[in-house]
């Protein structure tokens, strides 16, 4: 039963400190999103990756937020240097293009919850 | 930018039909409507996808009148089980983003 992993599955850190978090997406989907969920704001798309290839990362706040796909197994999300508004849970999901971006069947791992105290 | 409006609740009981609608008014030509189902400390899971028309799977169905400007996810014979958020999501093409909802929580009552 292929699925997508995430780590770590929880996260308790102090603000100003580096948070990295990991996806596996399934293998063979060659789309990876990134999206944070917090009751106020829902779920927000903060990045997505296409072959590795970041294609849009608008949704994410440039000064302290990067994502990185290293290989086709492991895509990233670093936090650096981490506040008490980034905490929320992220979600990876990977996917197979076929078409336009909606047109995607994602698939979501089982989210990392980020505590910045 | 493909914005989407959901009821934010329902409330339902065994055995009954559960009709959820989407209004998503600016959606693009090119766009497709997918539904995801979300339970507490999980992610999203996909339900069902379609562009028009009506499109059934052995979850749900999915109706979207000519316009494209809603969509109706129709759950026949929900159980406790189905008690979830339920999400439409729209757009992604030319850089847009894709937007879910604010979702739609749905309480399954015996």
């Amino acid at each position: 039963d292929a699925r997508v992993t995430q780590t770590p599955r929880h996260k308790v850190t102090e603000m100003g400190q580096e948070v990295t978090m990991r996806c596996q997406p399934i293998l063979g989907h060659n789309t990876v999103f990134w999206y944070r969920q917090t009751m106020m704001q829902g779920l927000e798309l903060l990045a997505y990756f296409r072959n590795r290839a970041p294609l849009d990362d608008s949704g994410m706040p440039k000064d302290r937020f990067s994502a990185e796909m290293p290989d086709a197994t492991l895509a990233t999300l670093k936090i650096q240097p981490s506040e008490p508004r980034d905490s929320a849970v992220y979600f990876c999901a990977s996917g197979l293009a076929s078409g336009t971006l909606s047109s995607y069947e994602q698939y979501f791992g089982p989210g990392t919850r980020l505590t910045v105290t | 930018l493909a914005k989407t409006t959901q009821p934010i609740s329902m409330d339902s009981y065994e055995g009954q039909e559960v009709n959820i609608t989407c209004s998503h008014n600016n959606i693009a030509t090119n766009d497709y409507i997918t539904w995801y189902q979300q339970f507490p400390s999980q992610g999203p899971r996909f339900i069902i996808q379609g562009y028009k028309t009506k499109v059934t799977n052995e979850v749900a169905s999915l109706f979207i009148p000519a316009d494209r400007k809603s969509s109706t996810l129709s759950l026949p014979r929900v159980s406790l089980s189905d008690t979830a958020v339920y999400y439409c999501l729209v757009g992604g093409q030319a850089g847009t983003a894709l937007i879910f909802g604010k979702g739609t929580t749905l309480s399954v009552s015996s």
